[in-house]
């Protein structure tokens, strides 16, 4: 799987919109980005995916650049219970290659 | 629904005590996986199935460690003897290959071992 580079931490005003770059400048094109976040305490929560189109679900945005290498996770407007840590996770999915591998991540600090 | 189900959700035990975590994974996934997570390593990858059966155990550390499915409705992750290096959260994870390969965790087991 291609390696994600993450800045380790950001800072967010709570009802502002937090933007969590991703660089995967080695993404191939069967390679799918993922997003996952991870609260304090608690297990590992999918956000969103995709794997060259935008996409938009109820807790987020990704929009993917055209040539793939990069990406941002958007929080529309963060409250205090989006502080967490952010994982951006690259992945194959094929028969060998099936699983999550998490890097460091992003922690992201809401502030009020 | 039920999310992915672990037990114990804490556990502290002496060094040298061998140790067995459970885990239910959400019911008709068909991979299911094990994760470990420290302060120095982060979240590493131990082992994980496909329908019962092991795929990849390439990131289970050493023989003290062992996994089982013996359906597809149960696991095990056992260590035997247990060591404190060993202390760590344990994450169960599940996923079904035909819903975009979403792959959902349980809340974790924590393990102190003195």
């Amino acid at each position: 799987d291609a390696k994600t580079t993450q800045p380790p931490s950001m800072d967010c005003a709570e009802g502002r919109a937090a933007n969590l770059p991703c660089n995967h400048s080695t993404i191939s094109g069967n390679e799918y980005v993922y997003w996952y976040r991870q609260i304090h305490s608690q297990g590992p929560q999918y956000i969103i995916h995709g794997l060259k189109n935008n996409e938009t679900n109820e807790m987020a945005s990704l929009i993917i650049t055209e040539d793939r290498k990069s990406s941002t996770l958007i929080l529309p407007h963060a409250t205090l219970r989006d502080t967490a840590v952010y994982y951006c996770i690259v992945r194959s999915i094929s028969n060998s290659g099936y699983a999550l591998n998490f890097g460091k991540g992003t922690s992201l600090l809401v502030t009020p | 629904d039920a999310g992915v189900i672990q037990s114990p959700r804490h556990e502290v035990t002496e060094m040298g005590q061998e140790v067995t975590l459970r885990c239910k994974p959400i019911s008709g996934h068909d991979y299911l996986f094990w994760y470990r997570q420290t302060m120095m390593r982060g979240l590493e990858l131990l082992i994980y199935f496909n329908n019962n059966v092991p795929i990849d155990d390439s990131g289970m550390p050493e023989d003290r460690f062992s996994a089982k499915m013996p359906n597809a409705s149960f696991s095990t992750l056992k260590i035997q003897p247990s060591e404190p290096r060993d202390s760590a959260v344990y994450f169960c994870a599940s996923s079904f290959r035909g819903t975009g390969n979403t792959i959902y965790f349980g809340e974790g087991s924590w393990l102190t071992v003195v």
